[in-house]
């Protein structure tokens, strides 16, 4: 089983600012892994594919990179809407979730 | 526009059963496989299953292999999961999501419902 972990567990950044939050494999997925994004009382929303690739819809401030084991999503100029928890998902090998980093408002 | 939605949660005690469902529209529902992840009240994501576009290949998370049976009825462009033996760690909000086209071919979910809860407890 491929263990994806996400650091920081908490990340306060203030609107305006720019965000960057980390998630690393156990073992190499390639670029196979997708970023989601969650908030109270929703489903999470696909952001990112492909570790960089944008889903329809996403706005051009949430940008990925990575390839192998490590792996950033950037959220460039928060906007009050980007609070929220973030999860990544490698699709590798089956498939696994990092515990989730939640971006909060400084 | 692609739509899921899921139904069937409640509260069950433990050891009894219960069968969610996902209704699926907006897309080919036979064209896709499909996905159940869970999250436990206050943690994060865990994938549950997946089943094959046609119904025929399945795959289960070991937290769940034996109890659970992910089926699909492509008729009735629906989704199942079937929850046998039920725990007290078995709960938790249920989503269905999409996932792809080819068996084996591993691919990010998109979208996803909004989510059951199922509450096991006596």
């Amino acid at each position: 089983e491929i263990v994806m972990t996400q650091s920081p567990a908490t990340l306060s950044v203030s609107p305006g600012e720019r965000a960057t939050l980390s998630c690393r494999a156990s073992q190499s997925v390639s670029s196979n892994l997708a970023w989601y994004q969650q908030k109270p009382g929703q489903a999470p929303r696909l952001l990112i594919y492909g570790a960089s690739t944008r889903a329809t819809g996403i706005p051009a401030r949430f940008s990925g990179s990575g390839s192998g084991t490590e792996f950033t999503l950037t959220i460039s100029s928060l906007q009050s809407e980007d609070f929220a928890v973030y999860y990544c998902q490698q699709y590798n090998n089956w498939y696994s979730f990092g515990q989730g980093t939640k971006l909060e408002i400084k | 526009q692609v739509q899921l939605v899921e139904s069937g949660g409640g509260v069950v005690q433990p050891g009894r059963s219960l069968r969610l469902s996902c209704a699926a529209s907006g897309f080919t529902f036979s064209s896709y496989a499909m996905h159940w992840v869970r999250q436990a009240p206050g943690k994060g994501l865990e994938w549950v299953a997946v089943i094959s576009h046609d119904g025929s290949n399945k795959y289960y998370a070991d937290s769940v292999k034996g109890r659970f049976t992910i089926s699909r009825d492509n008729s009735k462009n629906t989704l199942y999961l079937q929850m046998n033996s039920l725990r007290a760690e078995d709960t938790a909000v249920y989503y269905c999501a999409r996932g792809g086209q080819q068996w084996l071919v591993f691919r990010w979910f998109d979208p996803w419902g909004q989510g059951t809860l199922v509450t096991v407890s006596s």
